[in-house]
């Protein structure tokens, strides 16, 4: 079945940087977009960005560019999400999350990775 | 950006009942509003794409409706495992923005 298996968790330190890992299977991995988004505790869902695996374009949300890098490693069929200059306020869950369409997001995201908890702390 | 907002933010429903849940786009969004369901410490799940389109495997109790700037989810007989948050997203134009998410407690 498609699955998306992300890294562990993170502890770091404000100003650090932290890079989170989503590992695809189940289907071919340059057939679909993968988004980057996050929830902080007890609050609602924010897009991050995009890639697409199959010609490594990018799409990153306006709040995160110049912080945000998204990479594809099709050796490994696994995405990376690097956020740098971290804040305390970017203390969250980071999902990874497909494309339901091979033809785009039009149709929201399906599956999701079970997330990855950043927490930033001095 | 364009604003996705819920309402309501929490609403709680007996086994059996109807529940509905809306969503307003700040903008004309066609068709392109999608619905999730997210239990507490999981992932948030596909149940509706395109506003009324259900995802493979999703109960044929879950329905979606709407178009342009006003969409709904409806449950038709609420199920005790239906106890979570549920979320509307649109994909109509970057970036992607979600409700703020509505809470459903089971009576």
């Amino acid at each position: 079945q498609v699955q998306l298996v992300q890294s562990g968790g993170e502890v770091k330190q404000p100003g650090a940087s932290v890079r989170v890992s989503c590992k695809a299977s189940g289907y071919s991995f340059y057939s679909n977009a993968i988004s980057w988004l996050r929830q902080a505790p007890g609050q609602g869902l924010e897009w991050l960005g995009l890639i697409n695996p199959y010609n490594d374009k990018t799409n990153y949300a306006q709040n995160f560019q110049g912080r945000v890098t998204m990479t594809a490693d099709t050796s490994t069929r696994t995405v990376f999400m690097e956020l740098r200059s971290l804040l305390p306020d970017d203390t969250a869950v980071y999902y990874c999350a497909r494309d339901n369409s091979d033809l785009g997001a039009d149709e929201g995201f399906a599956p999701w990775g079970q997330g990855t908890l950043v927490i930033v702390s001095s | 950006d364009i604003q996705m907002t819920q309402s309501p933010s929490s609403l709680s429903a007996s086994v059996g009942d109807k529940v509905t849940i809306t969503c307003r786009a700040s903008e004309n969004i066609n068709k392109y509003l999608n619905w999730y369901q997210q239990k507490a410490g999981s992932a948030p799940k596909l149940l509706i794409y395109t506003a009324s389109s259900l995802q493979s495997g999703v109960p044929s109790r879950f329905s979606g409706s709407g178009s342009g700037t006003d969409f709904t989810l409806t449950i038709n007989g609420l199920q005790p495992e239906d106890l979570a948050s549920y979320f509307c997203q649109q994909s109509y134009s970057s970036p992607i923005t979600f409700g703020q998410g509505t809470r459903l407690d089971i009576q």
